[in-house]
């Protein structure tokens, strides 16, 4: 079975560009998340995506917006860059099952560097 | 507000020792409890998840977990650490909110093991 997919694996942009972000859930998964894991920060929630529409966002600004295609991937923007964008995103997916436990699966992130 | 906190950010242990990562967390519904392990330079990976049931959980690489409900905890423990479990580890907890469902990530513990 394939993992969660993610590309480009490293993006480089500089300040004021956009970057775009995609994943690939696990085949059956319908939600997928983005976290953004920045140097000394841990993981910060960003997006819930889930049938194709935005379910949660974490505190940040709508520079960083995404959208769910109909065959559950995803992909992650973020338009107006500032150095601080500077990142790993990471992208989970998972499938709520009865018991409401989110188990969640992740890619081995893009890192995106922002110059 | 739901918050979980890991309280050692690093913790430093020779080759074949006991090792304990300790996870607090504050929640006023009902959560379910995960440890996620990061190697470098790649996606989170699970451990080990609380749904229900025994509070002693066993997961992957022999580590396990104890749910101590009272105490809101649920530490990490390996009664004999290998210089391959060195790596940053993640406790989260899953919760419903109005949103739908949510997951948390602590700080992360960087676990360095020496020979």
């Amino acid at each position: 079975e394939a993992g969660v997919t993610q590309s480009p694996t490293h993006l480089i942009k500089t300040r004021g560009q956009q970057a775009t972000l995609r994943c690939s859930p696990i085949s059956g998964h319908t939600s997928v998340y983005w976290y953004q894991q920045a140097l000394g920060l841990g993981l910060q929630f960003l997006l819930w995506y889930d049938e194709g529409e935005e379910r949660n966002r974490g505190n940040f600004p709508p520079r960083f917006s995404g959208r769910q295609f109909p065959n559950y991937s995803s992909e992650l923007n973020v338009n107006a860059l500032e150095l601080e964008d500077s990142a790993l995103y990471l992208c989970a997916s998972s499938f709520t099952g009865s018991s409401g436990a989110n188990v969640l699966t992740f890619g081995a992130g893009s890192r995106l560097t922002v110059l | 507000a739901q918050s979980v906190t890991q309280l050692d950010s690093q913790v430093p242990v020779f080759e074949e020792a006991p090792v304990e990562l300790r996870c607090n967390y504050s929640s006023s519904v009902s959560v379910y409890l995960f440890w996620y392990v990061q190697y470098p330079n790649q996606g989170l990976q699970l451990l080990l998840k609380y749904l229900s049931g025994s509070t002693l959980v066993k997961g992957i690489n022999g580590f396990e977990a104890e749910f101590n409900k009272s105490q809101t905890s649920f530490h990490l423990r390996k009664p004999s650490v290998h210089i391959s479990d060195t790596a940053e580890y993640f406790c989260a907890v899953s919760l419903l909110n109005t949103g739908g469902f949510k997951t948390i990530f602590g700080a992360g513990t960087r676990l360095f093991v020496k020979a």
